[in-house]
C-alpha cells in the first residue's frame, strides 16, 4: 500500500471557522489531490498540485485553498467553514501520473 | 467538459458474472481507470486501461472503446466480498494535470 495518511481522520467544526486538513506522503510522488466525495455526487476534485508550491483549482474549489511547502505534505484549508461543506474528504497520489492511491479519508461534519 | 455515466445499482448472485458498464464524454482522454470502494474505505485501484480492448486481471476484467467512449469492468465467479461501489474515472492529459474525472459509481451487491 502506499503511504498516505490523513489528519484528523474525523472532525466536528461550527460554522464560519477555519479548517485545515493534512495529507501526509512517504512515496515521494509529484502529484496530490483533494477530493471530496457526498452521495449523489461521487468524488470531486477539490485542488491539486503537480510539484512543491505549483497546485491547480480543481471542480470545486470555491471556498478552499491548498499549499504544498514540502513535497511530503498537501494541505487544504477551509478558510470559513460551511454547513454544504460536510463531506469525506479524500486526499491521493500518483507518480508520473499513473493510478492515484488514495488516503483513508477525513469525515468532516460543519454544525 | 466531462460527463461520465454509469448505473447507480446492480444486483446479483453468489458466483455468478456482473457487467458495469461506463460511457463518457470527455474534452481529453488520456486512461481510462476502475476503482472499487467498500462502505466507509477510501477507494483502491482495480485496473487501467489506455488502449482499445481488453485487459484481464484475475476475475476482473476491463475493455475499452475509445471510438464510442465505452468502457466495462466485468467481475467474474461473484464472491460475497465483491458487495463494494465500482467507480469509473477518465484522466486527462499532463497539461492538466492527469486530473481524474469520476463517474457517480455503481453500487453491486451480491447475494448468495
Amino acid at each position: 500500500d502506499a503511504g498516505i495518511t490523513q489528519s484528523p481522520r474525523h472532525k466536528v467544526t461550527e460554522t464560519g471557522t477555519p479548517v485545515t486538513l493534512r495529507c501526509h506522503q512517504t512515496e515521494n510522488h509529484r502529484y496530490m489531490y483533494w477530493y471530496r466525495q457526498d452521495p449523489g455526487h461521487g468524488l470531486r476534485l477539490i485542488h491539486y498540485s503537480y510539484g512543491v508550491k505549483d497546485t491547480d483549482k480543481g471542480e470545486v474549489s470555491d471556498g478552499y485553498s491548498v499549499s504544498r511547502s514540502k513535497t511530503e505534505d498537501f494541505l487544504l484549508t477551509l478558510e470559513s467553514a460551511t454547513s454544504s461543506q460536510t463531506s469525506v474528504y479524500f486526499c491521493a497520489i500518483a507518480s508520473r501520473g499513473y493510478e492515484q492511491y488514495f488516503g483513508p479519508g477525513t469525515r468532516l461534519t460543519v454544525t | 467538459g466531462q460527463n461520465i455515466d454509469q448505473p447507480t445499482e446492480m444486483t446479483a448472485t453468489e458466483g455468478a458474472i456482473v457487467q458495469i458498464n461506463c460511457t463518457y464524454q470527455t474534452s481529453g482522454f488520456n486512461g481510462l481507470f476502475w476503482y472499487q470502494q467498500h462502505a466507509g474505505e477510501a477507494p483502491t485501484f482495480l485496473s487501467y486501461n489506455v488502449l482499445d480492448g481488453l485487459e484481464e486481471k484475475g476475475r476482473f476484467s476491463s475493455f475499452l472503446s475509445r471510438s464510442k467512449g465505452y468502457s466495462y469492468l466485468l467481475l467474474k465467479e461473484l464472491q460475497m466480498k465483491d458487495s463494494a461501489s465500482y467507480l469509473c474515472a477518465v484522466r486527462a492529459g499532463r497539461a492538466a494535470g492527469n486530473k481524474l474525472t469520476f463517474g457517480g459509481g455503481t453500487r453491486v451487491l451480491v447475494k448468495p
